[in-house]
């Protein structure tokens, strides 16, 4: 059961235009979602997070914006660069029972910005 | 950012083998270090939760007995493979936290294991 579904495998996109990266999740009992960038053989890294409190966050060319109702986020790059291409990875947390917050993960989305 | 290292980057062995993956946290300590396993094409999935000095917690489907975790410090966790066999062969990438709570995760650079 994939709680966290990116249904876009890949986008592709012309540099100086908006990248819009989408997330749907399942479980209500999320309260905290991350996107993270990952290039070929190297771990992901971190870009921007945003807790469920708020239903916009922003940092630089990148924007996370959530609507809890729908269960949906989405990931704004504007402009679009080349360097941009990699693979974007949404993720979302829950607390559990020892207190541990662990992240799911959704399968991706790859990114290519043409130049 | 803090800097997580895997070792060995990438490793092949014979089926039957064990393997050992170490994950390090360079220049801060972790109380909290997390396995992965992504296959080509697939999420990260998440095969465990380490704290230091404790046993490791196995998300559901993931056979402890197979992957052995061992947390000993608050800079090195490692991961062995054992008795592996070609369905192993993955992607296996560690991240490290610096605090409890919802602080961020840091990921290593991953280890591509291939079992012949």
């Amino acid at each position: 059961d994939q709680q966290v579904k990116q249904n876009s495998p890949s986008l592709s996109v012309q540099e100086g235009r908006i990248s819009i990266l989408n997330c749907d999740y399942t479980n209500s009992m999320f309260d905290y979602f991350l996107w993270y960038k990952k290039y070929p053989a190297e771990g992901p890294t971190f870009l921007i997070s945003i807790s469920s409190i708020k239903d916009k966050n922003e940092d630089g060319r990148f924007t996370v914006f959530l609507n809890k109702s729908a269960k949906h986020l989405s990931l704004h790059i504007v402009p679009s660069q080349p360097g941009d291409s990699a693979v974007y990875f949404c993720a979302a947390s829950a607390p559990v029972t020892s207190g541990t917050y662990k992240y799911i993960f959704g399968t991706g989305t790859r990114l290519k910005v043409l130049a | 950012g803090a800097v997580v290292s895997q070792h060995p980057s990438w490793v092949i062995c014979k089926s039957g083998t064990s393997v050992k993956i170490e994950c390090r946290s360079l220049d801060f300590q972790a109380t909290t270090m997390f396995w992965y396993r992504q296959f080509p094409k697939q999420s990260l999935m998440l095969m465990a939760t380490s704290n230091e000095g404790s046993k490791a917690t196995y998300e559901q489907g993931v056979e402890k007995d197979k992957f052995l975790i061992n947390h000993a410090s608050l800079t090195l966790s490692t991961l062995t493979v054992t008795s592996a066999h070609p369905e192993d062969s993955s992607f296996y990438i560690c991240s490290a936290r610096v605090a409890s709570g919802r602080s961020e995760q840091f990921f290593g650079p991953g280890t591509r294991l291939t079992v012949l």
